[in-house]
């Protein structure tokens, strides 16, 4: 299946700093992407949706200032935890959909990144 | 809007054995997939098995199979011959064709293969 990178996968950092956690996708184009917050053992929250070339659309309850996410390109999204406070501390995932037809709907995932405020 | 559940937050089967994962969904729509995937304790989320509403066949994959019930909106994933690396926490999820924006997850089950 298609593959999506998530770099870093672990990520220490001071209050007060700010994070970027990058999301490709590797051998498709990707015009969306998704960024998922994972508190341990609990589902996956969606925070927001990754459009390429516009704004991303954020969940309700996501603040958009807190978390930036910037998707430049078909096949990178970022996301940016600014000003980052151990409430932020958590697991991130992305994931994207491959829009081939044979696999179209399927969503594939990074492996993620644990975030961890000092 | 819809919604996943999943009503066995831990399961555990012998290697070996076979298990089944149980997830209900509510909709009011006719088009949709549905989806199992896995996330092992590595945490990397991977796709197990996906099945399109509008076929009545249940979808296998090896030793993964589910038990498609439209009408009763049940969709449940039978895991045969349990190994070891099937320990994962499992999460039922619902794609909508209409809205076509994001997945839907149910809360996961837990499962763990006994040696």
């Amino acid at each position: 299946g298609a593959v999506v990178s998530q770099h870093p996968s672990r990520v220490i950092c001071k209050s007060g700093t700010s994070v970027k956690i990058e999301c490709r996708s590797l051998d498709f184009q990707a015009t969306t992407m998704f960024w998922y917050r994972q508190f341990p053992k609990q589902s996956l929250m969606l925070m927001a949706t990754s459009n390429e070339g516009s704004k991303a659309t954020y969940e309700q309850g996501v603040e958009k200032d807190k978390f930036l996410i910037n998707h430049a390109s078909l096949t990178l999204s970022t996301l940016t935890v600014t000003s980052a406070h151990p409430e932020d501390s958590s697991f991130y995932i992305c994931s994207a959909r491959d829009p081939a037809t044979t696999t179209k709907n399927i969503q594939y995932f990074g492996a993620g990144t644990r975030l961890s405020v000092l | 809007a819809q919604t996943v559940t999943q009503s066995q937050p831990e399961m555990s089967v012998q290697e070996a054995e076979t298990v089944t994962l149980s997830c209900t969904y509510d909709t009011s729509e006719n088009n949709y997939y549905l989806f199992w995937y896995k996330q092992p304790p590595s945490r990397q989320m991977i796709l197990v098995i996906r099945q399109e509403a509008y076929k009545q066949q249940n979808a296998t994959e090896n030793r993964f199979s589910v038990n498609f019930q439209k009408a009763a909106k049940s969709f449940s994933l039978k895991i045969s011959d349990s190994q070891l690396g099937d320990t994962a926490m499992y999460f039922c999820a619902f794609f909508s064709r209409v809205s076509a924006r994001q997945l839907t997850f149910g809360s996961g089950t837990q499962l763990t293969v006994l040696p």
